[in-house]
């Protein structure tokens, strides 16, 4: 059973620029989760999806930030005209329902120049 | 929100040693996992110890959910263990996880 999947593992965009994030859970989940960490710091919460609901966004910016999870296909993490401060390492988890272990995929890292 | 804090924040230790790590939180809890974070970035599943202990090879874990800890131990440490740490949990109602901020463990020759 293949673990949760990101891609691509390494992004760089210049300022101003669009990044998208691509996350393909384990097999069997539904429930996927996105975290950022900045540099020299723990995992900070974004969202939480389930298929074609945002369920808890809680910890997305309001701005710049939007994420999917479709029917078909992975889930996305857009961000509109990155700027420095954006940089930082996504982490998608996914689990097979609620009150389950969260798994994690390898992450990706965004550096903004 | 509920708060998850880890001790100590740093630790240098002989391979060959043993270590127990702390992560204390502030309310009931429906989930709580232990990860290492190598060197490489990547975080690796160690556990899932909402409550109770669990041991894996030279990994250990108890949660006392009634007194909102845990610990993770790690006996005779190999430099491959060296890396961050980190305690998350999920209190009810919730299913965002709530990171600690992680002790860093530095495992010499």
């Amino acid at each position: 059973n293949a673990g949760v999947m990101q891609n691509p593992r390494h992004l760089v965009r210049r300022r101003g620029q669009e990044a998208r994030l691509r996350c393909s859970p384990m097999k069997g989940h539904s429930h996927v989760y996105w975290y950022r960490q900045l540099p020299e710091e723990g995992l900070k919460f974004m969202v939480y999806l389930q298929k074609e609901n945002i369920i808890d966004e809680s910890g997305m910016p309001k701005e710049r930030f939007s994420a999917e999870f479709p029917k078909e296909g992975p889930s996305i993490l857009r961000i509109q005209q990155v700027v420095r401060g954006d940089s930082a390492a996504y982490f998608c988890a996914s689990s097979p329902g609620t009150i389950y272990e969260q798994y994690f995929g390898p992450g990706t890292r965004l550096t903004v120049t | 929100g509920i708060q998850v804090e880890q001790s100590p924040p740093d630790l240098i230790l002989q391979e060959g040693a043993n270590s127990t790590l702390r992560c204390n939180f502030s309310d009931s809890v429906n989930n709580l996992q232990w990860f290492h974070q190598n060197p490489w970035g990547q975080l690796i599943n160690l556990f899932y110890i909402p409550s109770g202990t669990k041991q894996n090879g030279r990994l250990s874990a108890t949660t006392v959910a009634t007194e909102r800890y845990s610990l993770l131990y790690i006996s005779s440490s190999q430099t491959t263990d060296s890396g961050v740490y980190f305690c998350a949990v999920a209190n009810f109602g919730n299913e965002k996880l709530t990171f600690g901020t992680g002790t860093r463990l530095t495992i010499i020759p």
